[in-house]
């Protein structure tokens, strides 16, 4: 069975504290993405990964893939209010683009 | 503006009453797909679409049913809805690359429905 496993699922942070979260996949696939997600709102794409060792930055955050480990991880730096919300990682299996599973998803909130 | 739209934004019905959730793409993408999104579970496929008139089950198919007549048009549809299903919908579509090139997928607003 297919598993996609991300932690924490809550995550409570001070401003200006740096985190990492962690997405685990139980197949293989060289593709894997990060999705934001604001409460009440839909998914907002953040990063795409597609094949091993590689590393996208974007501001605060920053995302890699090692897909022998099966394991991607986002890192928060110096977080700030701004990036509370809901981030999810999701695996192509196929490796066609399209077939996405996702993983349960990592609230994070950022206290002043 | 590039766009997946789905109607309706909010939707109270009741149990056997048959509803249609209309999804629609701007993008001339050839791949949408169906997900449902429930607390400590994520999102999970219902169904997807590589093309006109070619759909598929994703992971949780049962009581639920699509059509692609259009190419930007994917409604999903419940025949008979039950307390079950309620949950928050997403709609997304996405360009079909084949062993090359991935792409992020664009999510609609989601709809969210309560099933009584």
């Amino acid at each position: 069975e297919l598993k996609v496993e991300q932690n924490p699922l809550f995550l409570s942070m001070q401003e200006g504290k740096n985190y990492t979260i962690y997405c685990n996949y139980s197949t293989t696939s060289d593709r894997l993405y990060w999705y934001r997600q604001d409460p009440g709102k839909s998914l907002e794409s953040l990063f795409v990964l597609l094949s091993n060792g590689a590393v996208k930055q974007e501001g605060r955050l920053m995302a890699s893939l090692d897909t022998k480990a099966r394991l991607s991880t986002l890192h928060i730096t110096a977080a700030v209010h701004d990036l509370s919300a809901t981030y999810f990682c999701a695996v192509d299996i196929l490796n066609t683009g399209n077939q996405f599973y996702f993983g349960t998803g990592t609230s994070l909130t950022v206290i002043p | 503006e590039a766009q997946v739209t789905q109607n309706p934004r909010y939707l109270i019905t009741v149990t056997g009453k048959k509803l249609t959730v209309t999804c629609s793409q701007n993008m001339n993408h050839e791949y949408m797909s169906w997900y449902r999104q429930d607390p400590g579970l994520g999102l999970r496929q219902i169904y997807y679409s590589m093309n006109v008139e070619v759909t598929d089950k994703g992971d949780v198919p049962e009581g639920y049913k699509v059509s692609r007549k259009e190419k930007r048009n994917f409604p999903l549809i419940l025949e008979s809805p039950s307390p079950n299903q309620t949950s928050l919908y997403f709609c997304a579509s996405s360009p079909l690359y084949w062993g090359g090139i991935g792409t992020e997928a664009f999510f609609g607003q989601g709809t969210r429905l309560t099933v009584v």
